[in-house]
């Protein structure tokens, strides 16, 4: 166990929808990082933010929002969804956000899309 | 942009044997590089990390890695194989002034009884 926790496991939804996913550090952790692992594109990294400011922007769509808040837990908002965004949704947390740091992984949440 | 290749899409051992996953990185620079372990239903979970210095590093559940520049490989190793190492095995790089790490695809190990 991580200590990262993540709701919903599993998520079912229809294209056109809205989906919020959960994402709760490490306690004593303020950087969480949201990645997206799907069989076409792999394992890739969406955003990160540190202690409720957005840090870093990777490969996410401007359908996707996420934020941080003052109790550090995150969201990730996930709209107009799409097939395509059918994907296992991981977060990450660590306590800084510096290179020389371990990621802690949550479970991740699997979203289907239908 | 740094890269990360991982030629081996599954590998299959006998529980016992030793075991090598192959990481061919690109990057212009000496990167940092990183082995993640992700055992199904379950997040990824670093088994080790080299920024600079020894270039044979030591990680958790007995699995080493070596880095060699000539090459641009980064190959994680195990002397012996537990049914248990049964896993998607994650290759990654950074590079240097930024913390987020760049993926390979993957290799799934198999293990036999």
């Amino acid at each position: 166990d991580s200590g990262v926790t993540q709701t919903p496991k599993h998520l079912i939804t229809a294209t056109g929808q809205r989906v919020t996913l959960r994402c709760s550090p490490r306690s004593g952790d303020l950087s969480v990082y949201w990645y997206q692992q799907s069989l076409d594109q792999g394992l890739q990294f969406l955003i990160h933010y540190y202690n409720g400011e957005e840090r870093a922007k990777g490969n996410i769509l401007e359908r996707f929002s996420a934020q941080q808040f003052p109790d550090l837990h995150s969201e990730l908002n996930l709209s107009s969804l799409e097939l395509g965004d059918s994907a296992l949704y991981f977060c990450a947390s660590s306590v800084e956000s510096r290179f020389q740091e371990t990621q802690y992984f949550g479970p991740g949440t699997r979203l289907l899309v239908l | 942009a740094q890269s990360v290749t991982q030629p081996d899409i599954h590998i299959t051992v006998s529980e016992g044997a030793s075991l090598e996953l192959r990481c061919n990185y690109s990057y212009g620079a000496t990167p940092y590089l990183f082995w993640y372990v992700q055992s199904p239903g379950q997040g990824l979970q670093l088994l080790l990390k080299y920024f600079s210095g020894d270039t044979l590093v030591q990680g958790i559940k007995g699995f080493e890695a070596e880095f060699k520049r000539s090459q641009s490989s980064f190959n994680l190793r195990k002397p012996s194989v537990h049914w248990s190492d049964a896993a998607e095995y994650f290759c990654a790089v950074g590079a240097r002034g930024s913390y987020i790490p760049t993926f390979g695809r993957g290799t799934s190990l198999i293990v036999h009884p």
